[in-house]
C-alpha cells in the first residue's frame, strides 16, 4: 500500500461546478498535510496547509480526517484556471520539520467551458 | 525576486556521461533538496541537505551525489547516468521548518 494515495483522475467538471477529492495517508502518526497545485510540466506550488480545524481560503477549503487518515480539497464554483494536478502531500514524522515529505502521485482535474 | 532557479531546463545526454544539474536560491534558505517525479508516481525525494556542509539521503539517492558548499547552491550530480534516471528533476528549498517548498522550474533529463 502507498503511503499517500490520491484518484488521479481526470476529474471533468463544468465550470462553476463544486469538486472535491480525497486523499489518503497510511501513517497515522502523519502530522502536517498540505496540498500543492501543479500545472503541467511546472513546479508544484504550495495551494494550502491542512489544519486540524480545516481551512478554508477563498473558493478551497482543506479538511482533515484523522480517524479515517484522509485529507480533502474543495473547490466551489470552479474556474477554467483551476485546471492542473493537485498534489496532496503528508509529513510522517512526529517531529516539527517538514524535511522528508511523503507525495502523492496527483490528482489530475479538468475544468471545461 | 524570491526564486529558485535550476539548469540546464532540458538535457539529453549518454549513459555514462557525467553531468550536474545545478541548483541556486536567493531566499537565504538553509534547506535545499532535490526531487524527481516520474508519471504515475509522487514526487520522490533524492537528497537534501539542512544547511552548508550537511547532506542526507532521501528515498531514491542511488546514482546521485550532492554537495553543499555554499547555503545559496546544491548542485545535484549524475556521475554515470543510465536510462533509468531518466526524469523530471525539480530542487527545492524552504526555511528550517519546512513549511513551504519553493520550487525550481524542473530540469527534463533524458538518458540514453
Amino acid at each position: 500500500r502507498k503511503e499517500v494515495e490520491q484518484d488521479p483522475g481526470p476529474f471533468n467538471v463544468p465550470e462553476g461546478a463544486t469538486v472535491a477529492f480525497n486523499c489518503t495517508y497510511s501513517n497515522s502518526a502523519s502530522q502536517s498535510f498540505f496540498w500543492y497545485r501543479q500545472d503541467c510540466r511546472k513546479e508544484p506550488k504550495l495551494l494550502m496547509s491542512v489544519y486540524s480545524s480545516g481551512n478554508e481560503d477563498g473558493r478551497f477549503t482543506a479538511q482533515l480526517n484523522r480517524a479515517s487518515q484522509y485529507i480533502s480539497l474543495l473547490i466551489r464554483d470552479s474556474k477554467l484556471s483551476d485546471s492542473a494536478t493537485y498534489l496532496c502531500v503528508v509529513n510522517p514524522w512526529e517531529g516539527d520539520s517538514n524535511y522528508q515529505l511523503i507525495w502523492g502521485a496527483g490528482t489530475k482535474l479538468i475544468i471545461k467551458p | 525576486e524570491a526564486q529558485v532557479t535550476q539548469n540546464p531546463r532540458y538535457l539529453i545526454t549518454v549513459t555514462g556521461k557525467k553531468l550536474t544539474v545545478t541548483c541556486s536560491q536567493n531566499m537565504n534558505h538553509e534547506y535545499m533538496s532535490w526531487y524527481r517525479q516520474d508519471p504515475g508516481l509522487g514526487l520522490r525525494q533524492i537528497y537534501y541537505s539542512m544547511n552548508v556542509e550537511v547532506t542526507d539521503k532521501g528515498d531514491v539517492p542511488e546514482g546521485y551525489k550532492v554537495s553543499r558548499k555554499e547555503k545559496r547552491n546544491f548542485p545535484l550530480i549524475l556521475e554515470s547516468p543510465s536510462p533509468n534516471q531518466t526524469s523530471l528533476y525539480f530542487c527545492a528549498s524552504s526555511d528550517p521548518m519546512g513549511y513551504e517548498q519553493y520550487f525550481g522550474p524542473g530540469t527534463r533529463l533524458t538518458v540514453t
